[in-house]
Protein backbone atom coordinates (compact mmCIF):
# COMPACT_ATOMS: atom_id res chain seq x y z
CA UNK A 1 0.00 0.00 0.00
CA UNK A 2 1.36 3.24 -0.94
CA UNK A 3 -0.19 5.92 1.16
CA UNK A 4 -0.97 9.38 -0.46
CA UNK A 5 -1.85 12.61 1.19
CA UNK A 6 -3.33 16.04 -0.76
CA UNK A 7 -3.40 18.79 0.75
CA UNK A 8 -5.13 21.25 1.45
CA UNK A 9 -8.81 19.31 1.54
CA UNK A 10 -10.50 22.27 -0.15
CA UNK A 11 -9.99 25.08 -1.55
CA UNK A 12 -11.70 28.60 -2.53
CA UNK A 13 -9.88 31.11 -4.95
CA UNK A 14 -10.93 34.39 -6.99
CA UNK A 15 -10.91 34.12 -10.86
CA UNK A 16 -7.88 34.97 -11.92
CA UNK A 17 -5.75 33.93 -9.39
CA UNK A 18 -3.18 31.61 -9.34
CA UNK A 19 -3.15 28.65 -7.20
CA UNK A 20 -1.78 25.16 -6.40
CA UNK A 21 -1.71 22.37 -4.29
CA UNK A 22 0.45 19.55 -3.07
CA UNK A 23 0.39 15.54 -3.28
CA UNK A 24 2.78 14.10 -0.77
CA UNK A 25 4.30 10.41 -0.06
CA UNK A 26 6.94 9.26 2.28
CA UNK A 27 8.15 6.54 -0.74
CA UNK A 28 9.41 7.15 -4.11
CA UNK A 29 8.70 2.80 -4.61
CA UNK A 30 6.25 3.38 -7.09
CA UNK A 31 6.25 3.76 -11.17
CA UNK A 32 4.95 6.69 -11.78
CA UNK A 33 2.74 9.61 -10.25
CA UNK A 34 -0.55 10.49 -11.91
CA UNK A 35 -3.31 13.95 -11.84
CA UNK A 36 -6.89 13.71 -12.03
CA UNK A 37 -9.12 16.02 -12.57
CA UNK A 38 -12.49 15.14 -11.71
CA UNK A 39 -15.77 17.57 -12.45
CA UNK A 40 -18.94 17.28 -10.44
CA UNK A 41 -20.93 14.47 -12.48
CA UNK A 42 -18.53 13.46 -15.15
CA UNK A 43 -15.75 11.38 -15.41
CA UNK A 44 -11.98 11.91 -13.89
CA UNK A 45 -9.61 13.24 -16.80
CA UNK A 46 -6.19 12.33 -16.75
CA UNK A 47 -3.71 15.63 -16.87
CA UNK A 48 -0.45 14.17 -16.14
CA UNK A 49 1.30 10.94 -15.63
CA UNK A 50 4.89 11.52 -14.03
CA UNK A 51 7.92 9.11 -13.77
CA UNK A 52 11.25 11.15 -12.98
CA UNK A 53 12.39 12.90 -10.56
CA UNK A 54 12.31 16.84 -11.68
CA UNK A 55 9.62 15.76 -14.26
CA UNK A 56 7.39 19.01 -15.70
CA UNK A 57 4.47 18.78 -17.40
CA UNK A 58 2.69 21.29 -18.96
CA UNK A 59 -0.99 21.76 -20.17
CA UNK A 60 -2.52 24.77 -20.76
CA UNK A 61 -2.41 26.94 -17.75
CA UNK A 62 -1.94 23.66 -15.15
CA UNK A 63 1.51 22.55 -14.56
CA UNK A 64 3.07 20.20 -12.31
CA UNK A 65 6.17 18.89 -11.03
CA UNK A 66 7.30 16.14 -9.18
CA UNK A 67 10.22 15.84 -6.23
CA UNK A 68 10.59 12.20 -5.52
CA UNK A 69 13.40 12.48 -3.71
CA UNK A 70 11.55 14.74 -0.55
CA UNK A 71 8.50 13.13 -1.67
CA UNK A 72 6.01 15.47 -3.59
CA UNK A 73 4.60 16.70 -6.34
CA UNK A 74 3.01 20.20 -6.83
CA UNK A 75 -0.29 20.43 -9.39
CA UNK A 76 -0.05 24.24 -10.11
CA UNK A 77 -3.05 26.66 -11.68
CA UNK A 78 -2.30 29.83 -13.30
CA UNK A 79 -4.97 32.45 -13.72
CA UNK A 80 -7.74 30.58 -12.54
CA UNK A 81 -11.19 29.98 -14.37
CA UNK A 82 -14.72 28.51 -12.55
CA UNK A 83 -14.13 25.80 -15.29
CA UNK A 84 -11.30 25.05 -13.52
CA UNK A 85 -13.77 23.93 -10.69
CA UNK A 86 -13.24 20.50 -9.87
CA UNK A 87 -11.67 18.01 -7.50
CA UNK A 88 -7.85 17.35 -8.24
CA UNK A 89 -7.14 13.62 -7.36
CA UNK A 90 -3.31 12.51 -7.17
CA UNK A 91 -2.38 9.13 -7.52
CA UNK A 92 0.77 6.82 -6.91
CA UNK A 93 0.84 3.66 -9.31
CA UNK A 94 1.91 -0.05 -7.84
CA UNK A 95 2.43 -2.66 -10.14
CA UNK A 96 -1.16 -2.69 -11.84
CA UNK A 97 -3.27 -0.83 -9.93
CA UNK A 98 -3.36 3.59 -8.67
CA UNK A 99 -3.38 4.62 -5.10
CA UNK A 100 -5.23 7.39 -4.78
CA UNK A 101 -5.42 10.21 -2.48
CA UNK A 102 -8.43 11.68 -1.33
CA UNK A 103 -8.20 15.25 -3.41
CA UNK A 104 -8.37 18.84 -3.46
CA UNK A 105 -11.34 20.13 -4.33
CA UNK A 106 -11.38 23.60 -5.99
CA UNK A 107 -13.71 26.39 -6.38
CA UNK A 108 -13.14 28.98 -8.18
CA UNK A 109 -15.39 32.01 -7.93
CA UNK A 110 -16.03 34.55 -10.98
CA UNK B 1 -15.24 12.52 -23.28
CA UNK B 2 -12.96 9.23 -22.04
CA UNK B 3 -14.98 6.94 -24.35
CA UNK B 4 -15.86 4.60 -21.20
CA UNK B 5 -19.44 4.38 -20.40
CA UNK B 6 -21.01 3.07 -16.98
CA UNK B 7 -24.39 1.69 -16.30
CA UNK B 8 -26.42 2.13 -14.37
CA UNK B 9 -25.45 5.32 -13.08
CA UNK B 10 -27.49 4.84 -9.90
CA UNK B 11 -28.47 1.69 -8.02
CA UNK B 12 -30.30 0.69 -4.91
CA UNK B 13 -30.41 -2.53 -3.52
CA UNK B 14 -31.37 -4.15 0.20
CA UNK B 15 -28.45 -5.98 2.00
CA UNK B 16 -27.60 -9.46 0.97
CA UNK B 17 -29.05 -8.96 -2.50
CA UNK B 18 -26.49 -9.68 -5.54
CA UNK B 19 -25.50 -6.69 -8.36
CA UNK B 20 -23.58 -6.79 -11.61
CA UNK B 21 -22.37 -3.13 -12.57
CA UNK B 22 -21.28 -2.97 -16.39
CA UNK B 23 -18.51 -1.14 -17.77
CA UNK B 24 -17.79 -0.21 -21.80
CA UNK B 25 -14.19 0.47 -22.54
CA UNK B 26 -12.95 2.43 -25.29
CA UNK B 27 -11.85 0.02 -28.82
CA UNK B 28 -9.06 -1.38 -28.43
CA UNK B 29 -8.38 -0.90 -24.55
CA UNK B 30 -7.06 -4.52 -23.25
CA UNK B 31 -7.42 -3.62 -19.95
CA UNK B 32 -9.73 -2.79 -17.30
CA UNK B 33 -9.80 -1.70 -13.97
CA UNK B 34 -12.80 -1.02 -10.78
CA UNK B 35 -12.24 1.13 -8.06
CA UNK B 36 -14.66 1.57 -5.43
CA UNK B 37 -15.09 5.41 -3.38
CA UNK B 38 -16.74 5.47 -0.30
CA UNK B 39 -17.93 8.65 1.06
CA UNK B 40 -14.83 11.05 1.75
CA UNK B 41 -12.08 8.88 0.24
CA UNK B 42 -9.98 8.22 -2.69
CA UNK B 43 -10.75 5.92 -5.26
CA UNK B 44 -9.43 2.10 -3.96
CA UNK B 45 -8.70 -0.83 -6.56
CA UNK B 46 -10.79 -3.39 -6.64
CA UNK B 47 -9.06 -6.07 -9.29
CA UNK B 48 -7.88 -5.52 -12.88
CA UNK B 49 -8.21 -7.45 -16.28
CA UNK B 50 -6.02 -7.55 -18.94
CA UNK B 51 -7.56 -9.57 -22.05
CA UNK B 52 -10.14 -11.43 -19.73
CA UNK B 53 -7.69 -13.02 -17.13
CA UNK B 54 -7.72 -11.14 -13.76
CA UNK B 55 -4.42 -9.48 -13.44
CA UNK B 56 -4.11 -8.14 -9.88
CA UNK B 57 -6.35 -7.95 -6.78
CA UNK B 58 -6.91 -4.85 -3.86
CA UNK B 59 -7.95 -6.10 -0.82
CA UNK B 60 -11.75 -6.71 -1.56
CA UNK B 61 -13.18 -9.83 -0.25
CA UNK B 62 -13.89 -13.12 -2.84
CA UNK B 63 -17.95 -11.50 -3.03
CA UNK B 64 -16.64 -9.14 -5.25
CA UNK B 65 -15.98 -10.32 -8.49
CA UNK B 66 -15.51 -9.30 -12.36
CA UNK B 67 -15.46 -10.56 -15.91
CA UNK B 68 -14.29 -9.04 -18.73
CA UNK B 69 -15.70 -10.13 -22.54
CA UNK B 70 -13.81 -9.81 -25.69
CA UNK B 71 -15.81 -6.91 -26.88
CA UNK B 72 -14.35 -4.53 -24.43
CA UNK B 73 -16.82 -4.90 -21.78
CA UNK B 74 -16.92 -5.80 -18.29
CA UNK B 75 -18.56 -6.62 -15.07
CA UNK B 76 -17.95 -6.18 -11.45
CA UNK B 77 -20.12 -8.39 -9.47
CA UNK B 78 -20.94 -8.39 -6.05
CA UNK B 79 -22.46 -11.22 -3.52
CA UNK B 80 -24.36 -10.69 -0.40
CA UNK B 81 -24.40 -6.79 0.06
CA UNK B 82 -23.50 -5.05 2.66
CA UNK B 83 -24.18 -1.80 3.92
CA UNK B 84 -20.74 -0.88 3.61
CA UNK B 85 -20.94 -1.89 0.38
CA UNK B 86 -23.01 1.51 -0.58
CA UNK B 87 -20.39 3.93 -2.93
CA UNK B 88 -19.62 4.90 -6.19
CA UNK B 89 -17.62 2.57 -8.32
CA UNK B 90 -15.63 4.03 -11.04
CA UNK B 91 -14.45 0.98 -14.38
CA UNK B 92 -11.12 2.58 -16.14
CA UNK B 93 -9.59 1.20 -19.41
CA UNK B 94 -6.50 1.39 -20.48
CA UNK B 95 -4.44 0.45 -23.76
CA UNK B 96 -1.61 -1.98 -21.99
CA UNK B 97 -1.36 -2.95 -18.19
CA UNK B 98 1.62 -0.88 -17.06
CA UNK B 99 0.76 1.85 -15.03
CA UNK B 100 2.45 4.66 -16.68
CA UNK B 101 -0.07 4.65 -18.83
CA UNK B 102 -3.39 7.05 -18.30
CA UNK B 103 -6.55 5.65 -16.94
CA UNK B 104 -9.55 6.66 -18.91
CA UNK B 105 -12.19 6.58 -16.36
CA UNK B 106 -16.02 6.26 -16.87
CA UNK B 107 -18.26 8.19 -14.76
CA UNK B 108 -19.35 5.89 -12.23
CA UNK B 109 -22.35 3.77 -10.58
CA UNK B 110 -23.17 5.55 -7.48
CA UNK B 111 -24.84 2.18 -5.28
CA UNK B 112 -26.41 2.66 -2.20
CA UNK B 113 -27.43 -0.72 0.16
CA UNK B 114 -30.21 -0.05 2.34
Amino acid sequence: ILNVEQSPQSLHVQEGDSTNFTCSFPSSNFYALHWYRWETAKSPEALFVMTLNGDEKKKGRISATLNTKEGYSYLYIKGSQPEDSATYLCALSGANNLFFGTGTRLTVIP
Amino acid sequence: ETGVTQSPTHLIKTRGQQVTLRCSSQSGHNTVSWYQQALGQGPQFIFQYYREEENGRGNFPPRFSGLQFPNYSSELNVNALELDDSALYLCASSLGFTTNEKLFFGSGTQLSVL
